[in-house]
């Protein structure tokens, strides 16, 4: 069974740097296919991808954000962390982490791969406020 | 503003079937699979559709997805009040080289 769970601070005060940890359990982040990815959601709006890091250390990030974001993961530890600079009111929100996998498919006469953030965390709130 | 849009509202009476739309673009839905996630009041995302259209176990077979050219939906039939949630629509874009999301539907069953 896949669980992860995020865990950092609840109050943040403006300009600092928030570290955010995704603990997982169930999967193993050095597997072929499999990521962890950060997603947000401020209050009462729309879900937001940050970053996502693969099996094979391959990262990616929001272009709106990639200057601000740091994602890294310990293999050994069962973690990924996402490192957030400079923060802001407009920050606050509830994070979440995510296990991606990969699947395969069979279409018109093709193979291909497809991947999906199946299992979430449930979520650490974070205030952004002085 | 989000890469894919859906409508912000739809709603219908238990044991009716609705429809929520998701439009995007070549680079994003009109080349890779889209997902559907459902968030409860005060819950995180739960997966219903990877794939466009397939189901994860223990989702009911009421949910279903589609997908064509640029566009997807997402099929609920015979609504129940449970089902009441906001429906999101995720895909990879190639510009973003990232995931992206649609501004969400907030399902109201009547």
């Amino acid at each position: 069974q896949i669980t992860l769970k995020e865990s950092g601070p609840t109050l943040v005060k403006p300009t600092q740097t928030l570290t955010l940890t995704c603990t997982f359990s169930g999967f193993s982040l050095s597997a072929d296919g499999v990521g962890v990815a950060w997603i947000r959601q401020p209050p009462g709006k729309a879900l937001e991808w940050l970053a996502l890091i693969h099996w094979d250390d391959d990262k990616r990030y929001s272009p709106s954000l990639k200057s601000r974001l740091t994602i890294t993961k310990d293999t050994s530890k069962n973690q990924v962390v996402l490192t957030m600079t400079n923060l802001d009111p407009v920050d606050t929100a509830t994070y979440y982490c995510a296990h991606s996998d990969r699947g395969r498919g069979y279409r018109y006469g093709t193979f291909y791969h497809y991947y999906y953030m199946d299992v979430w965390g449930r979520g650490t709130t974070v205030t952004v406020s002085s | 503003q989000s890469v894919l849009t859906q409508p912000p509202s739809a709603s219908g009476t238990p044991g009716q079937r609705v429809t929520i739309a998701c439009s995007g673009s070549s680079s994003n839905i009109g080349s890779y699979v889209v997902n559907w996630y459902q968030q409860l009041p005060g819950a995180a995302p739960k997966l219903l559709i990877f794939d466009n259209s397939q189901r994860p176990s223990g989702v009911p077979d009421r949910f279903s997805g589609s997908k064509s050219g640029i566009s997807a939906s997402l099929a609920i039939s015979g609504l129940q009040s449970e089902d009441e949630a906001i429906y999101y629509c995720v895909t990879w874009d190639d510009i973003v080289s990232g995931w992206v999301f649609g501004g969400g539907t907030r399902l109201t069953v009547l």
